[in-house]
């Protein structure tokens, strides 16, 4: 049971180059989720998804696209990648019932560089 | 607006010492609150939440509706400690659970 696994663990892009994070995860969860953390703001909602084909905005989507075509799988686009998505990107999962209700589980994170 | 503030970005304490990070938060229905905790280099990971009214490694938090504070305490800090802590707020909306980070408070247990 691996819980949420993210691929790749580091990235160095240039700008304008495009890629896409990778989130799996095995616990069956329902919902699942990607942040960027940033030093003194945070974690920050980029895009999450209630269920297989569906994606929904958070706080920051901008220059983000998502996709969930499979239940496990979540990944995350970047498309025309810019410095100011030089980050620490996460991936959490969470179920809708049982004793861990609504706890989210995260992944190791990605860390993307942009130059 | 639903938030959630860390007042504190760093926090430093003695070992031994007693701990308290402060988490305030804005939210106009029940509100449900967890501490997150990261360690060097490692994901996030949920310490408690305040529905399960539990301690973990002698970490208690209370929630407080009246001052809208659900603080972290350990009364004896110990050097493995030393870690980043979020304070997070759930938000339920449009059949979807969302957390809602503070910005996250740096301790650090010096020997």
């Amino acid at each position: 049971n691996a819980g949420v696994t993210q691929t790749p663990k580091f990235r160095v892009l240039k700008t304008g180059q495009s890629m896409t994070l990778l989130c799996a995860q095995d616990m069956n969860h329902e919902y699942m989720y990607w942040y960027r953390q940033d030093p003194g703001m945070g974690l920050r909602l980029i895009h999450y998804s209630v269920g297989e084909g569906t994606t929904a905005k958070g706080e920051v989507p901008d220059g983000y696209n998502v996709s969930r075509l499979k239940k496990q799988n979540f990944l995350l686009g970047l498309e025309s990648a810019a410095p100011s998505q030089t980050s620490v990107y996460f991936c959490a999962s969470s179920s809708d019932s049982g004793r861990n209700r609504y706890t989210q589980y995260f992944g190791p994170g990605t860390r993307l560089t942009v130059l | 607006a639903q938030r959630v503030t860390q007042p504190e970005k760093l926090l430093s304490v003695f070992k031994g010492a007693p701990v308290e990070l402060k988490c305030n938060y804005s939210y106009s229905g029940s509100p449900e609150l967890f501490w997150y905790v990261q360690y060097s280099r490692q994901r996030l990971q949920l310490l408690l939440r305040h529905i399960s009214r539990e301690s973990i490694k002698g970490f208690t938090a209370d929630l407080n509706k009246g001052e809208t504070s659900f603080h972290l305490k350990k009364p004896f800090a110990q050097e493995e400690d030393s870690a980043m802590y979020y304070c997070a707020l759930t938000l339920r909306t449009q059949g979807a659970q969302k957390l809602v980070f503070g910005q996250g408070t740096r301790l650090t247990i010096n020997p």
